[in-house]
């Protein structure tokens, strides 16, 4: 079975400062992807980066980086010089590659960040 | 970009209602899936549709029923709504591809059962 932990509740950080979500996963799959959505309080989840199981470089985008380490099954998502704007729910996601039919999500519990001004 | 669509934001039903929740998305995407949401618990998967007329159950479908009559369209159902399934309902879809690709979701429908 297949399960995502993102142990952090809740953050609060100042603006300005960088902030990490610690995102760690379980599956038995050797070919599986990994998810960041963001939820801001309108409530719709906005998809934020992809990465398959065989590409573990790092991306930057922005503010946004994500440290994938295959070795300790964490995918991590950090926030550089945070905004109030970034104040979200944040989902790590995992699914699954199926050959025959589509693709399923096991979301984490969510990280509630808060970017006070 | 992708529309996904659900047919209200808020709903108020009563115990043993029957209770549709609508979804429609306009990229012509093959997947679509109903999550709920709570707190501390994340978007549990209720049931996912690959095609039309095809459906799967998801990790908590008990109390729950799906329709695909047509490729844009995925519809919930609570059969006798009770109030443990007053919660936030997601409706989402995908683009079938062996990449997987990223699923886009609605607004959400907050679901209250009284």
């Amino acid at each position: 079975a297949q399960k995502v932990t993102q142990a952090q509740t809740e953050i609060s950080v100042v603006e300005k400062e960088d902030v990490t979500l610690d995102c760690v996963y379980e599956t038995r799959d050797t070919t599986y992807y990994l998810f960041w959505y963001k939820q801001p309080p309108s409530g719709e989840l906005v998809f934020l980066i992809r990465r398959n199981s065989f590409d573990e470089q790092n991306e930057i985008s922005g503010r946004y980086s994500w440290n994938f380490q295959k070795s300790t099954s964490s995918f991590n998502f950090t926030i550089t010089a945070s905004q109030v704007v970034d104040s979200a729910v944040y989902f790590c996601a995992l699914s699954e590659a199926r050959e025959t039919s589509g693709s399923r999500l096991t979301f984490g519990e969510g990280t509630q960040l808060t970017v006070n001004p | 970009d992708v529309k996904v669509t659900q047919s209200s934001r808020y709903l108020v039903k009563r115990t043993g209602e029957k209770v549709f929740l609508e979804c429609v998305q306009d990229m012509d995407h093959e997947n679509m899936f109903w999550y709920r949401q709570d707190p501390g618990l994340g978007l549990r998967l209720i049931y996912f549709s690959y095609d039309v007329k095809m459906k799967e159950k998801g990790d908590i479908p008990e109390g729950y029923s799906v329709s695909r009559e047509k490729k844009e369209r995925f519809s919930l159902i609570l059969e006798s709504a009770s109030t443990n399934q007053t919660s936030m309902y997601l409706c989402a879809s995908s683009l079938w591809a062996r990449e997987n690709q990223p699923q886009h979701f609605g607004d959400g429908t907050r679901l209250s059962i009284l």
